[in-house]
């Protein structure tokens, strides 16, 4: 069964660090996302994307994070000077499309802690 | 998008049938009701959709009543593997390119032996 692969599974990194988190979705997925979870609460949408551009971002999502898909395959979001509040868990998760709710798959996600 | 509102937690045993019924009293004409699991670290995994009646997998079933106003989770002959958070979530229809998931805190079950 197709998944959703992300790397690094866990990310240390010192705060004011640029970050990269990798992501390849399935392969005939067109609707890529990331979310983001901090210990013990809810998952956070942060942007979502189609047809290599964004098409929804959330307020978390501002001009410190960037998504891109530089080939066919790997999706990632870049964190360019991070900060102690960055420290969660990342998810991605891609979907095929269609009218209506559509079913997303999410990866194992990244840890990132900054310190 | 509708919201959503679940038990916080569940406590079952083993072999046990576990209902997990979710409300959504703004839910629109085209929103469908996805459930969601999450084990610890782990990303969400799908479990199943539907939008009325009934709909079975290989895992659970989904009941929907007549109005939509919830929705309920069956999860039968629980093991110890099912400890986990299930998340409801409702939408529909897109405009454009917009897809996102908003998720609630779900539901924690614990299955005890």
């Amino acid at each position: 069964e197709p998944e959703v692969t992300q790397t690094p599974s866990h990310q240390v990194t010192q705060m004011g660090q640029e970050v990269i988190l990798r992501c390849v979705p399935i392969s005939n997925h067109l609707y890529f996302y990331w979310y983001r979870q901090i210990l013990g609460q809810k998952v956070e949408f942060l942007v979502s994307f189609y047809n290599n551009e964004i098409s929804e971002k959330s307020e978390i999502f501002d001009d410190q994070f960037s998504v891109e898909r530089p080939d066919g395959s790997n999706f990632t979001l870049k964190i360019r000077s991070t900060k102690l509040e960055d420290s969660a868990m990342y998810f991605c998760a891609s979907g095929p499309g269609g009218d209506f709710q559509e079913t997303q798959y999410f990866g194992p996600g990244t840890r990132l802690l900054v310190l | 998008l509708a919201k959503t509102t679940q038990p916080i937690s569940m406590d079952s045993y083993e072999g046990q049938e576990v209902n997990i019924t979710c409300s959504h009293n703004n839910i629109a004409t085209n929103d469908y009701i996805t459930w969601y699991q999450q084990f610890p670290s782990q990303g969400p995994r799908f479990i199943i959709q539907g939008y009325k009646t009934k709909v079975t997998n290989e895992v659970a079933s989904l009941f929907i009543p007549a109005d939509r106003k919830s929705s309920t989770l069956s999860l039968p002959r629980v093991s110890l593997s099912d400890t986990a958070v299930y998340y409801c979530l409702v939408g529909g229809r897109r405009a454009g390119n917009n897809r996102k998931l908003i998720w609630g805190l779900g539901t924690s079950l614990a299955v005890n032996p």
